[in-house]
């Protein structure tokens, strides 16, 4: 069973950058479809970010691609987020998940960190 | 892209069957049959219930089910349960190859 844990600053400043990371345990990260970043504003819903393969191919939600990258690190067992040019808009509880034993859907996830955008 | 609309609350009482509906676009629901459903309690990460329109993972109960009609799925709760009280959303694949999720539905049991 896989386990993924989120990390990285719980606070930033507006108009700098968000930066994530997820490190997948009890499985490789190279040996399943897609991972991805979900994230939601307090009080609000989920909104898909993007996702990473394996290769490195990506997919970005349109809203946020002029903002967004995803990376992974198949040697650490990791993907990352970067957002950048961020505003208090942005602040929510970042997941990441994996489509482990499916395609076109997530199975699991992360418990979820918390950022917030404030000076 | 826009959210999928799903009805703000729904709400049922113990026994009863309730369903949710996601409706969305030829573009997203009614283009591809990779519809999911997650449960999220307060506080609690999402939780697949529902994948591909009517699959349930292992795990699941049985009292949850799925189907979709053209640009509209849905999800129905049988023999609804307190513990079943929780925010539900629809997600679908999309032809841009991205996804869309739904506004959400939050279920009381009465």
């Amino acid at each position: 069973q896989v386990q993924l844990q989120e990390s990285g600053p719980g606070l930033v400043k507006p108009s700098g950058t968000l930066s994530l990371t997820c490190t997948a345990s009890g499985g490789s990260i190279s040996s399943t479809n897609w991972w991805s970043w979900v994230r939601q504003p307090p009080g609000k819903g989920l909104e898909w970010i993007g996702e990473i393969y394996q290769s490195g191919s990506t997919n970005y939600n349109p809203s946020l691609k002029s903002r967004v990258t995803i990376s992974i690190d198949k040697s650490k067992n990791q993907f990352s987020l970067k957002l950048s040019s961020v505003t208090a808009a942005d602040t929510a509880v970042y997941y990441c998940a994996s489509q482990y034993n499916f395609a076109y859907t997530w199975d699991y996830w992360g418990q979820g960190t918390l950022v917030t955008v404030s000076s | 892209q826009s959210a999928l609309t799903q009805p703000a609350s729904v709400s049922g009482s113990p026994g009863q069957s309730i369903t949710i509906s996601c409706t969305g676009t030829s573009s997203d629901v009614g283009g591809y049959n990779h519809v999911s459903w997650y449960q999220q309690h307060p506080g609690k990460g999402p939780k697949l219930m529902i994948y591909d329109v009517s699959n349930r993972p292992s795990g699941v109960s049985n009292r949850f089910s799925g189907s979709k009609s053209g640009n509209t799925a849905s999800l129905t709760i049988s023999e609804l349960q307190a513990e079943d009280e929780a925010d539900y959303y629809c997600i679908s694949y999309t032809t841009i190859t991205t996804y869309v999720f739904g506004t959400g539905t939050k279920v009381t049991v009465l």
